[in-house]
């Protein structure tokens, strides 16, 4: 069964944009990780970020901003003032066991294409 | 200090064949994990090694084997390809400290079965 559910498969905005990239996660455990990564046309997968399930708090990192809510079970992403570097397939991720470098369930990825 | 490196980058192999796919982790990780990715689909869990074990497998099948060797790489083999199993291959490398911090992945090997 399909863990982590990302509904939207292409964004395309404008730059200097706002966007936010869904991200919906199933897990029957009380601990888990949810992770972002970015994939750039030259297929490395890139690490953003990575939140414990015990930790709810919003994180922003210059213009990226992460909301995690466990009562939707969501990890949403939002770029703000989006570039076109920001360009890429984002994928969301689940991690449920509880020792470092574990399976990472991906989601299907959103392309976003940020055009000048 | 070298991220994950992994060889080869590309690769052709006609269906039958087998194929032997190559990983060298970050300096100081000791896991190594597998992932094939399809196009337009996110990556898949194909295993996991430390200290020379498979520790976790995802639901591939037994054509699909690995190995890690004393310097902590790891190399990938595929016997009997099939068409289906073109893709992006991915390694990713952890570190020791068990606490989960961020698996660092290289640039991937991709794999053309014709």
């Amino acid at each position: 069964a399909q863990k982590v559910t990302q509904a939207q498969t292409e964004i395309s905005v404008v730059e200097k944009e706002d966007v936010t990239l869904d991200c919906v996660y199933e897990t029957r455990d009380t601990t888990y990780y949810l992770f972002w990564y970015k994939q750039p046309p030259s297929g490395e997968l890139v690490f953003l970020i990575r939140r414990n399930s015990f930790d709810e708090q919003n994180e922003i990192s210059g213009r990226y901003s992460w909301n995690f809510q466990k009562s939707t079970s969501s990890f949403n992403f939002t770029i703000t003032a989006s570039q076109v570097v920001d360009s890429a397939v984002y994928f969301c991720a689940l991690s449920e066991a509880p020792n470092s470098g574990y399976a990472l369930n991906f989601g299907k990825g959103t392309s976003l294409l940020v055009t000048p | 200090d070298a991220g994950v490196t992994q060889s080869p980058t590309h690769l052709i192999k006609t269906r039958g064949q087998q194929v032997t796919l190559r990983c060298s982790p970050k300096s100081g990780h000791d896991t190594v994990s597998w992932y094939q990715q399809a196009l337009g689909q996110g990556p898949q869990f194909i295993f996991q090694y430390y200290e020379e074990e498979e520790r976790q497998r995802g639901n591939f099948p037994d054509r699909f084997s690995g190995h890690q060797f004393p310097n902590y790489s790891s190399e990938l083999n595929v016997n009997a390809l099939l068409l289906g199993d073109s893709a992006l291959y991915l390694c990713a490398s952890s570190p020791p400290d068990r606490q989960n911090t961020e698996a660092f992945f290289g640039q991937g090997t991709r794999l053309t079965v014709v």
